[in-house]
């Protein structure tokens, strides 16, 4: 079980926006920055937000980013079908000296 | 082009070891943090560690289940990373991808590789 904990569903229909969460602790997401990544099916991952809410080159401004305390949030707005795919946060933790990932969300296009 | 290309990868007995490589190309390799992440078969990513440029002494990092077994070396001369992998268990069986943020290891993983298979099995 990952110390990053993600809902391991969430399903939106085109169009709607929907939001994924990330809850850690004081030794995560409460002291880190926070990256989300989006794996589509039978790819390798992609960087989607970095430091909690910044997007890369290229993603669009529907994907956005927050974190309050010790939980991290991505919005996606604008569903559309290729946004099916599995979402990840990262964040360091300084007690275990580590990256840790969330245990994935898996995002269905309905 | 700026990319990330994983080798190595195969099947392996229990108890067995096994090292696989990621050539890096159109970037300053040898100033770039680079990082091993997996991903067992039907389950999420999983850190494995890291190692840092020799500017920054080298540094390595790695995560509880293969600290002691795995080890993540360098060759800058040649742009290449390892993941040496020994005392494989079959709870290792992943896919292995190299990754890095060619600018800023503060700023994301950003770019991967293709990722490489690893079987741990008797």
């Amino acid at each position: 079980q990952s110390v990053l904990t993600q809902p391991p569903s969430a399903s939106g229909t085109p169009g709607q926006r929907v939001t994924i969460s990330c809850s850690g602790s004081s030794s995560n997401i409460g002291t880190n920055n926070v990256y989300w990544y989006q794996q589509l099916p039978g790819t390798a991952p992609k960087l989607l937000l970095y430091r909690n809410y910044l997007r890369p080159s290229g993603v669009p401004d529907r994907f956005s980013g927050s974190k309050s305390g010790t939980s991290a949030s991505l919005a996606i707005s604008g569903l559309r079908s290729e946004d099916e795919a599995d979402y990840y946060c990262a964040t360091w933790d300084d007690s275990l000296s580590g990256v840790l990932f969330g245990g994935g969300t898996k995002l269905t296009v309905v | 082009e700026v990319q990330l290309v994983e080798s190595g990868g195969g099947l392996i007995k229990p108890g067995g070891s096994l090292r696989v490589s990621c050539a890096a190309s159109g970037f300053s390799f040898s100033n770039a943090w680079m990082t091993w992440v997996r991903q067992a078969p039907g389950k999420g990513l999983e850190w494995v560690g890291r190692i840092g440029p020799k500017a920054d002494g080298g540094t390595t990092d790695y995560a509880a289940p293969v600290k002691g077994r795995f080890t993540i070396s360098r060759d800058d001369a040649i742009h290449t990373l390892y993941l040496q992998m020994n005392s494989l268990q079959t709870e290792d069986t992943a896919v292995y991808y190299c990754t890095t943020n060619p600018i800023t290891i503060f700023d994301g993983m950003a770019l991967w590789g293709q990722g490489t298979t690893v079987t741990v099995s008797s």
